[in-house]
Order: structure tokens, then sequence, then C-alpha cells
């Protein structure tokens, strides 16, 4: 399974544009990326997921390059409650029941 | 809907006692899972299912174990807790689309467990 790594923190002010850029080298040819945003005492929240080129969303775009060992998750104008941890996902669900790794992901501070 | 539901939300238990943590879901996915998250770390893969009558190990199973009766339901058991078992503990569902699994898991609120 693909290793991911991502900042451990990130900080930024209200409205500016975020890209948190998360490293999988080995990634697999059946991997797809997928990012999780988790608040303090509550479950992650899917976010996006993609496998190559640009994914957009209500809330965010997923920015991958050719090769695919990386990855850049771009939340637009962010406010406070953007504040959460953010998570990197590397796998493919064709195997052992969608398992799917996370690693310690990063922690958005948005300040006013 | 109610999504993905936990009982209990807090639970304290002395080493050596057993518990089941209860998990239901009203979205009639066929996967769930059970993870574990420790402080300032990522979420662990305890077991899984794939579908009712069925479970699987995951990256940390020794300790627990699981049952899935009902499709809706997905029981984790802790049989002889202990210290380590401290935790809080997320269970999450998922579903199939045109015949490959989604990538996107339901997460529910998790429960907080303490082992003394």
């Amino acid at each position: 399974l693909a290793k991911t790594t991502q900042p451990i923190s990130m900080d930024s002010y209200e409205g500016q544009e975020v890209n948190i850029t998360c490293s999988h080298n080995n990634i697999a040819t059946n991997d797809y990326i997928t990012w999780y945003q988790q608040f303090p005492s509550q479950g992650p929240r899917f976010i996006i997921q993609g496998y190559k080129t640009k994914v957009t969303n209500e809330v965010a775009s997923l920015f991958i390059p050719a090769d695919r060992k990386s990855s850049t998750l771009s939340l637009p104008r962010v406010s406070l409650s953007d504040t959460a941890v953010y998570y990197c996902l590397v796998g493919s669900t064709d195997n052992q029941g969608g398992k799917l790794i996370f690693g310690q992901g990063t922690e958005l501070s948005v300040k006013p | 809907n109610a999504g993905v539901t936990q009982t209990p939300k807090f639970r304290v238990l002395k080493t050596g006692q057993s518990m089941t943590l209860l998990c239901a879901q009203d979205m009639n996915h066929e996967y769930m899972y059970w993870y574990r998250q420790d402080p300032g770390m990522g979420l662990r893969l305890i077991h899984y299912s794939v579908g009712e009558g069925t479970t699987a190990k995951g990256e940390v199973p020794d300790g627990y174990n699981v049952s899935r009766l009902k499709k809706q339901n997905f029981l984790l058991g802790l049989e002889s807790a202990a210290p380590s078992q401290t935790s809080v503990y997320f269970c999450a569902s998922s579903y199939s689309l045109g015949g490959s699994l989604s990538y996107e898991q339901y997460f529910g609120p998790g429960t907080r467990l303490t082992v003394t």
C-alpha cells in the first residue's frame, strides 16, 4: 500500500487559498487519491477523490500531475470553519474490502 | 436519515472487563468498518465487513472481535480490555457503485473509551 507524506501543520488566514501537498512516490496503477477532513471530536468526512489531472467539486479542487507521485488539495478562500485536520489517502478499493490507510494528516489552522 | 450512529459515546472500563460497541447505519451500505484513533495519529483499521455475515481483519485486529449479523449493524467487542485499548473508536460504512466500491466512507461520531 502506498505511503503518503504530508506537512504536519499549516497556517493560513481567512480568504486565502490553501494548497496542501501530499507525496506518494510508490502509488500503484490502480490506486486512487482521496482526501478527508476531520474536525475535533468528529469522524472524518470525505472531501474529494481523483485518479489523474484535475478534479473539482463544490468545496475543493484536487490537482494530480502526470506521474501521480504527488497531489495537491486546494481550498479556495478558506474561512475559520475550515480549521481541521486533512488526510491524504492513497489506495485501491479493489481489494481487502476497501482498505484505506490514514496517515498523520495536516493540521490546518485558519486565523482571522 | 441518521447516517451512521454509535453507542455508547463514552465509556470507562477497568482492565479485564468486556464490552461491546454498537454501530448502526441506515443507508443500506454493504461495507462497514471499525477504526481506532489515538492522540495525534491517523485512523487505523481494526476489522471490516463486506456484507452481512462476513468479517475480516484489518491492520490492528488483536484484542478485538466483530460480528455483522444484520446488514445495518456492526458490533465491536473487547473481551478483556487493556489500557492500550484506550482510544477513540470510529465506525464507518461505504457502498458499491456500478460494481466498484466507493472511496467515500461515512463515519459515525465516535466512541471515547478509557481503560484504567
